[in-house]
C-alpha cells in the first residue's frame, strides 16, 4: 500500500539556518504529494503541493521539488524563522481514484532566535 | 470565520459510553472526509463522504464506528462503547469537487481521552 516517511524529529534549528526536511514515498503510479503544517494550538493547513513529476511547490519561502526518480519531495527554506516552529507533515494522495490522504509521521521544527 | 469547525473541541469519557462528535464542512464543499491522529503519528484515514454518500471506509473504522452525513452538509461520527485506545484526535476535513487535485482543508480536531 501507500506510504510516506519522514525524516525523524524533532529538529531544533537557529533563526535564519538553512532548513531541509526529508519525505520519501512509496505508491503506485502517480500520486499528488503535499506538505502540512500544524502550527501551536492550530489545526493543519495546507503548504504547498505538486501534482505531477517535477513540480515545484512553493509558499512562505517554502519549497519542495517532486522527484519521481528517487520518489523523494523534500521540504526546504533558505532561511527560518522563529514563526516557522511548528509539525510539518508529508503526505500522498494516490491517481487512483482514491481520496485518501496518507500522511507521514510529522517533523516537529523548532526555530530558536 | 468560514473553516472547517469540529464540536466539541475536547470530550473525556469513561469506557464503555458512547460518544458523538460533529464536523460542519465549509459552506459548499461536497467532499468531508474523517482522520484519527495518534499521539507522534501522523493522521490516518477513516472515511470519506460525497454529498451524503459513504464512499470509503477504512479497515480502522470498526464496527464501533459510524459516520453519517443525512443532508449533504454537517457529519457526525460516533463511538459505541469506547476503549482506552480510542483515544486520539478526531480530524474532519472538506474539499470542493471540482476534481482529484483539490486540497482538504482541516479543522481544528476533537481530542478524545477515554478513561
Amino acid at each position: 500500500g501507500d506510504s510516506v516517511t519522514q525524516m525523524e524529529g524533532p529538529v531544533t534549528l537557529s533563526e535564519e539556518a538553512f532548513l531541509t526536511i526529508n519525505c520519501t514515498y512509496t505508491a503506485t503510479g502517480y500520486p499528488s504529494l503535499f506538505w502540512y503544517v500544524q502550527y501551536p494550538g492550530e489545526g493543519l493547513q495546507l503548504l504547498l503541493k505538486a501534482t505531477k513529476a517535477d513540480d515545484k511547490g512553493s509558499n512562505k519561502g517554502f519549497e519542495a521539488t517532486y522527484r519521481k526518480e528517487t520518489t523523494s519531495f523534500h521540504l526546504e527554506k533558505g532561511s527560518v524563522q522563529v514563526s516557522d516552529s511548528a509539525v510539518y507533515f508529508c503526505a500522498l494522495r494516490s491517481n487512483f481514484g482514491n481520496e485518501k490522504l496518507t500522511f507521514g509521521t510529522g517533523t516537529r521544527l523548532t526555530i530558536i532566535p | 470565520d468560514t473553516g472547517v469547525s469540529q464540536n466539541p473541541r475536547h470530550k473525556i469519557t469513561k469506557r464503555g459510553q458512547n460518544v458523538t462528535f460533529r464536523c460542519d464542512p465549509i459552506s459548499e464543499h461536497n467532499r468531508l472526509y474523517w482522520y484519527r491522529q495518534t499521539l507522534g503519528q501522523g493522521p490516518e484515514f477513516l472515511t470519506y463522504f460525497q454529498n451524503e454518500a459513504q464512499l470509503e471506509k477504512s479497515r480502522l473504522l470498526s464496527d464501533r464506528f459510524s459516520a453519517e452525513r443525512p443532508k449533504g452538509s454537517f457529519s457526525t461520527l460516533e463511538i459505541q462503547r469506547t476503549e482506552q485506545g480510542d483515544s486520539a484526535m478526531y480530524l474532519c476535513a472538506s474539499s470542493p469537487n471540482r476534481g482529484h487535485q483539490e486540497t482538504q482543508y482541516f479543522g481544528p480536531g476533537t481530542r478524545l481521552l477515554v478513561l
